[in-house]
């Protein structure tokens, strides 16, 4: 069955650096994309990024390029999302999603979710 | 950019009824586009990919439609698991993007 599993929730400061995780399980993780998705509190859903576990290749959107920085771990299954210093505006959920694609791409598993919480 | 813009934003319905969505793509985007379902508190989840290739395992009253820069999701008959929040995403070229979303509410 295929997982994927995310870190839990966080509170931090502005200013606070944070690495959230995203683990998959049930299917080859190097292989497949894995996608970051932000949607801030009773707002859409953002594309923020995708990561190929198999060579790190990545690609970011250019609304969250420079302000974050993806990463994985082929090794442990592990995707990560990352920020230096956070800001009271990067409070959101954010997701991580398995984009599959045999011919078409879409995001076929998603993970729980992990809340982001930023305030002085 | 791609921008997509659905339409409606909200809407009322009731049990039984036929419910349509819209998405336009601001250019061009073949069939690359997903549907997704999202109800309040849980991840969103995957319904129609291809514009109109439905996911296993999602009931068959769910359909979509289009090509190039519309595309419909269809519910033919809504159920009560059925409201929520649905978004359509293009895949066509990055950045990849979503809809702003239409949310679907019990008259």
């Amino acid at each position: 069955e295929v997982q994927l599993v995310q870190s839990g929730a966080e509170v931090k400061k502005p200013g606070e650096s944070l690495t959230i995780s995203c683990q998959g399980s049930g299917y080859s993780f190097p292989n497949y994309w894995i996608a970051w998705v932000r949607q801030m509190s009773g707002k859409g859903l953002e594309w923020m990024g995708s990561i190929y576990p198999g060579d790190s290749d990545t690609k970011y959107s250019p609304s969250f390029q420079g302000q974050v920085t993806i990463s994985a771990d082929k090794s442990l299954n592990t995707a990560y999302l990352q920020w230096t210093s956070l800001k009271a505006s990067d409070t959101a959920m954010y997701y991580c999603a398995r984009a599959y694609s045999a011919k078409y791409l879409r995001f076929d598993y998603w993970g729980q979710g992990t809340l982001v919480s930023v305030s002085s | 950019d791609i921008q997509l813009t659905q339409s409606p934003s909200f809407l009322s319905a009731s049990v039984g009824d036929r419910v349509t969505i819209t998405c336009r793509a601001s250019q061009g985007i073949s069939n690359y586009l997903a549907w997704y379902q999202q109800k309040p508190g849980k991840a969103p989840k995957l319904l129609i990919y291809a514009a109109s290739t439905l996911q296993g395992g999602v009931p068959s009253r769910f359909s979509g439609s289009g090509s190039g820069t519309e595309f419909i999701l269809t519910i033919s008959s809504l159920q009560p698991e059925d409201f929520a929040t649905y978004y359509c995403q293009q895949l066509n070229s990055y950045p990849w993007t979503f809809g702003q979303g239409t949310k679907v509410e019990i008259q």
